[in-house]
C-alpha cells in the first residue's frame, strides 16, 4: 500500500472558523510533510515531521498549527485564516534516509471566504 | 539548495518518445536527482531518481550526464495520461525538496 490519504477533499471556511486537515499513511514512513500549492505554482514546503517531532517550520504563520499524534497521522489545524491562504494543501510521507522518494496525497483544496 | 533549470513547456505526439531535459550545473557530489510529475488535479507523483548511473523503472528512464551537470527524463512511449508538469529536483541528505516551476508536457493525440 503506497497510498497517502487526505481528508477532506474540499473545504470552504470563513475567516473566523477553526478547521483541521487530516493526512494518513500506513507505509511505515517516519517523515511526514505539509506543502501548500497555489494555482499554477509548484508546491512549497510548510512543515516537516521526523519521528513524530516537528523538525522544520518554514516560517509559516501561527494560524497554521501542525500536529503529528502518531507515526501514521498528520493534522493541520487552521484558525483565523485569510483569503490568500486559499490553496491546495498537500501531505506527503517518506522514509528517513539518505535518498528517498516522497509519496503525496491528493490534497485538500481549501477556500477561505 | 542547488538549483535546476527546465524548459517551461514541451509538446509530444502520442506513442512517441519524450526527452525532458534538466540542467543542474551547481550539483554537488552527493546530490540525488529526483523526478516527480503532477497530473492535473492530483498530488505530485514520484517518477524516478538517481545519483550517477542511468536508471530505469517501469515508468521511465533517467539518463545522467557524465559530469552530472544535466540529466534527461525519458518517457519511452508517451500516452495522453503522461500529460503533466514534470519537476526535476536535487536532493541531499538533511535537505528538503524544493520544487521549481517544472516543465508542462502536452501530449497530442
Amino acid at each position: 500500500d503506497t497510498e497517502v490519504t487526505q481528508t477532506p477533499k474540499h473545504l470552504v471556511m470563513g475567516m473566523t472558523n477553526k478547521k483541521s486537515l487530516k493526512c494518513e499513511q500506513h507505509m511505515g514512513h517516519r517523515a511526514m510533510y505539509w506543502y501548500k500549492q497555489k494555482a499554477k505554482k509548484p508546491p512549497e514546503l510548510m512543515f516537516v515531521y521526523s519521528y513524530e517531532k516537528l523538525s522544520i517550520n518554514e516560517s509559516v504563520p501561527s494560524r497554521f498549527s501542525p500536529e503529528c499524534p502518531n507515526s501514521s497521522l498528520l493534522n493541520l489545524h487552521l484558525h483565523a485564516l485569510q483569503p490568500e491562504d486559499s490553496a491546495l494543501y498537500l501531505c506527503a510521507s517518506s522514509q528517513v534516509s539518505k535518498s528517498y522518494e516522497q509519496y503525496f496525497g491528493p490534497g485538500t483544496r481549501l477556500t477561505v471566504t | 539548495d542547488a538549483k535546476t533549470t527546465q524548459p517551461n513547456s514541451m509538446e509530444s505526439n502520442e506513442e512517441e518518445p519524450v526527452h525532458l531535459p534538466c540542467n543542474h550545473s551547481t550539483i554537488s557530489g552527493t546530490d540525488y536527482i529526483h523526478w516527480y510529475r503532477q497530473l492535473p488535479s492530483q498530488g505530485p507523483e514520484y517518477v524516478i531518481h538517481g545519483l550517477t548511473s542511468n536508471v530505469n523503472n517501469r515508468m521511465a528512464s533517467l539518463a545522467i550526464a557524465e559530469d552530472r551537470k544535466s540529466s534527461t527524463l525519458i518517457l519511452h512511449r508517451a500516452t495522453l495520461r503522461d500529460a503533466a508538469v514534470y519537476y526535476c529536483i536535487l536532493k541531499n541528505y538533511g535537505q528538503n525538496f524544493v520544487f521549481g516551476p517544472g516543465t508542462r508536457l502536452s501530449v497530442l493525440p
